[in-house]
């Protein structure tokens, strides 16, 4: 089936460390973009790349880094820079000037 | 993007028509009316979007009154899986990049109920 997954659908991280979050899409669609969901809160821009090995700082980049080797994986990492990292993180994905498509999410928590 | 107003929670009976609606009275003409919406504790997912005419897809239809002040969600046959938060959102389509970023509201909570 054609979608966008990603893994792991819940991640904990100790204090100072790196995780990264993966997502894949099989859709062949140019754009893919990262969010943050806090609790009873809207979606908030992370990340986006609009093609392969380029990509755009969202709204609330700090503390987060991004990579677009691949036109499929757009895999996000959070540093230890981010200091408020729990939250839920969605990736999206779409042809370039049309409405996006979800994942299912990683649910990021602090240990 | 423009504002929008939607109830904070809705009731439907199984089987029954769910009409949401959405005022978004500051709407500018090149601007479109998308519907998303979230299950809990997974992605949201993408339903319909329209500029002025009514549009009909398998998941719903979207009416959008004549002055594109307000429109309606309608999912025609509302089952319990339809339970979810949605959202109206109001932009100008075409846009790639940052600007195809999308900006949720706090949504209508739809029960479906037996």
């Amino acid at each position: 089936d054609g979608g966008i997954t990603q893994s792991p659908k819940y991640l904990f991280r100790k204090e100072g460390q790196n995780v990264t979050l993966s997502c894949e899409q099989n859709l062949n669609h140019d754009a893919m973009y990262w969010y943050r969901q806090d609790p009873g809160q809207g979606l908030r821009l992370i990340y986006y790349s609009q093609i392969v090995n380029d990509f755009q700082k969202g709204d609330i980049a700090e503390g987060y880094s991004v990579s677009r080797e691949k036109k499929e994986s757009f895999p996000l990492t959070v540093t230890s820079a981010q200091k408020n990292p729990t939250a839920f993180y969605l990736c999206a994905s779409s042809p370039l000037n049309q409405p996006q498509h979800f994942g299912d999410g990683t649910r990021l928590s602090i240990l | 993007d423009a504002k929008t107003t939607q109830p904070p929670s809705m009731d439907c009976a199984e089987g029954r028509a769910a009409n949401l609606p959405c005022n978004h009275s500051t709407i500018s003409g090149n601007e479109y009316v998308y519907w998303y919406r979230q299950i809990h504790s997974q992605g949201p997912q993408y339903i319909i979007h329209g500029l002025k005419n009514n549009e009909t897809n398998e998941m719903a239809s979207l009416i959008i009154t004549e002055d594109r002040k307000s429109s309606t969600l309608i999912l025609p046959h509302a089952t319990l899986r339809d339970t979810a938060v949605y959202y109206c959102i109001v932009r100008v389509a075409g846009l790639t990049g940052g600007g195809n970023k999308l900006t949720f509201g706090t949504g209508t909570q739809l029960k479906v109920e037996l």
